[in-house]
C-alpha cells in the first residue's frame, strides 16, 4: 500500500490549495481515505472521508464551506482543497486509509504536504 | 464531539522501564473503536493498536492497549530506544476524534 502524496505548498492567506493524494497498491475501491492535519508542535486533526466509490465525502465540522474532498477513480488519486486559507491552516496535511467500512481506524499513511500560509 | 484527553503529557523514562499511558473520552466508546499511533519526529503516524487492544502487523508484543468505557491504556512493558516518540489515542465510533498526545521521552 502506498499513499503519494503531492509537494508543499506556500499560500497567502484568502488564497486556494488543492492537495493530491495518489493511492496504490491495493483496490482503490475497497476502503475509506480520510485527510488529517497537524499544525507546528501540535496534535492530530481530523478534516474529512471520502466513499471512493461512491465519491460521497464527510467533513470535520469546522471544515464544512471550506474543504472539498473529491477523488478520481481513473487515476486512483484523492484531492483535498481548502478555501480562504488563514495562517492557523499552515499544517503538514497527511491523507491516510481507512478501512473498507466508514468508521474505522487509519492502518496506512502518506507521507505528508506542507502548506505554508503566510504574506 | 467526542473529546479525549491524554494524560500525562510528557513521561520521561529509561529504556527498560515499563510506560503506561492513558486516555480518557468526554462519552463511553465503544471499545471495538479505539486506536493508538505513534509519531516519531518528521514522520508520519503509525498505527499500533486498533479495537482497543489488536495489534497492527508488526506491532512488537511489548505494546499492549486495553480499556473500556472512557478509559484506555496503551502500555510499553519494557521500552526499547526506538520507543520514545509521541503516541496518540483515536476514537472512530462517533466521527473520528484524536487525543492531544503523550510525549515519552529518555
Amino acid at each position: 500500500v502506498q499513499l503519494l502524496q503531492s509537494g508543499p505548498e506556500v499560500r497567502e492567506p484568502g488564497a486556494s490549495v488543492k492537495l493530491s493524494c495518489k493511492a496504490s497498491g491495493y483496490s482503490f475501491n475497497d476502503f475509506y481515505l480520510h485527510w488529517v492535519r497537524q499544525a507546528p508542535g501540535q496534535g492530530l486533526e481530523w478534516v474529512g472521508i471520502i466513499n471512493p466509490t461512491s465519491g460521497i465525502p464527510s467533513y470535520g465540522e469546522k471544515f464544512r464551506g471550506r474543504v472539498t474532498i473529491t477523488r478520481d477513480t481513473s487515476t486512483t488519486t484523492i484531492y483535498m482543497e481548502m478555501s480562504n486559507l488563514k495562517s492557523d491552516d499552515t499544517a503538514v496535511y497527511y491523507c491516510a486509509r481507512g478501512m473498507e467500512f466508514k468508521y474505522g481506524f487509519f492502518g496506512f499513511w502518506g507521507l505528508g504536504a506542507l502548506v505554508t500560509v503566510s504574506s | 464531539e467526542v473529546v479525549l484527553t491524554q494524560s500525562p503529557g510528557t513521561l520521561s523514562l529509561s529504556p527498560g522501564e515499563r510506560a503506561t499511558l492513558s486516555c480518557r473520552a468526554s462519552q463511553s466508546v465503544d471499545s471495538d473503536y479505539f486506536a493508538w499511533y505513534q509519531q516519531k519526529p518528521g514522520q508520519a503516524p503509525r498505527l499500533l493498536i486498533y479495537d482497543t487492544s489488536s495489534r497492527a502487523t508488526d506491532v512488537p508484543d511489548r505494546f499492549s492497549g486495553s480499556g473500556s468505557g472512557a478509559d484506555f491504556t496503551l502500555t510499553i512493558t519494557s521500552l526499547e530506544p526506538e520507543d520514545f516518540a509521541v503516541y496518540y489515542c483515536q476514537q472512530y465510533a462517533f466521527s473520528w476524534t484524536f487525543g492531544q498526545g503523550t510525549k515519552v521521552e529518555i
